[in-house]
């Protein structure tokens, strides 16, 4: 039971190139999460997944598209990075109203 | 704006001695609070959750408590240990799907 898995661990890109985070869980949780940490700031949410099929925006989602492509399976994509998207990313899933379980999250730097 | 400010930005304390962590918000509805710890490096990790209707919860040497007419929540650590060393996340739900997430305590226990 890996409960959620994030790769790549660590990215480094150039402006204007493209990526996609990856995140997978075992748990056969409904829901599933990105978001972005930066120093100083909170946890914000980029965008959510109720159950598979669905996505809607969370606070940051410019910049930014998602994927759910099974129950399993949420990944994040960056058309065209921007150093302002230099961040820690996390995964997360749940069951609504309980514990969010997060991934051990991508560092990403944007140069 | 829906707020949530935690305090003291960051603690030392020896190991063995108790410390107290404080979480104030301003978030309307109201769900529920939760306490997340952070290793550095790693992805938050769930201690407690708390709803409007309970006033205190406690996970080992963890107690968090609530009070839902001042909007502030505190987290008692007992007999601190090493591995104590993360930083604390106090995060208020608004409903389903909306997270806010304080910016955390970074809390280093000395030997």
């Amino acid at each position: 039971n890996a409960g959620v898995t994030q790769t790549p661990k660590f990215q480094v890109l150039k402006t204007g190139q493209s990526m996609t985070l990856q995140c997978a869980q075992d748990m056969n949780h409904n829901s599933m999460y990105w978001y972005r940490q930066d120093p100083g700031m909170g946890l914000r949410l980029i965008y959510y997944s109720a159950s598979e099929g669905t996505t809607d925006k969370g606070e940051v989602p410019n910049g930014y598209n998602v994927s759910r492509l099974n129950k399993r399976e949420f990944s994040l994509r960056l058309e065209s990075a921007a150093p302002s998207q230099t961040s820690v990313y996390f995964c997360a899933s749940s069951v609504p109203h309980y514990e969010q379980y997060f991934g051990p999250g991508t560092r990403l730097t944007v140069t | 704006k829906n707020q949530v400010e935690q305090s003291p930005q960051s603690l030392i304390i020896l190991e063995g001695k108790n410390c107290t962590l404080q979480c104030n918000y301003t978030v309307s509805p109201f769900s529920n609070l939760r306490w997340y710890k952070q290793d550095t490096g790693r992805g938050p990790v769930s201690l407690t959750i708390m709803t409007f209707s309970e006033n205190t919860k406690s996970n080992g040497r963890y107690t968090a408590t609530l009070d839902a007419d001042t909007k502030q929540s505190s987290l008692h650590i007992t007999a601190s240990q090493l591995s104590d060393s993360a930083s604390y996340i106090c995060v208020v739900s608004s409903g389903t799907y909306k997270y806010i997430f304080g910016t955390g305590t970074r809390l280093k226990v000395l030997a």
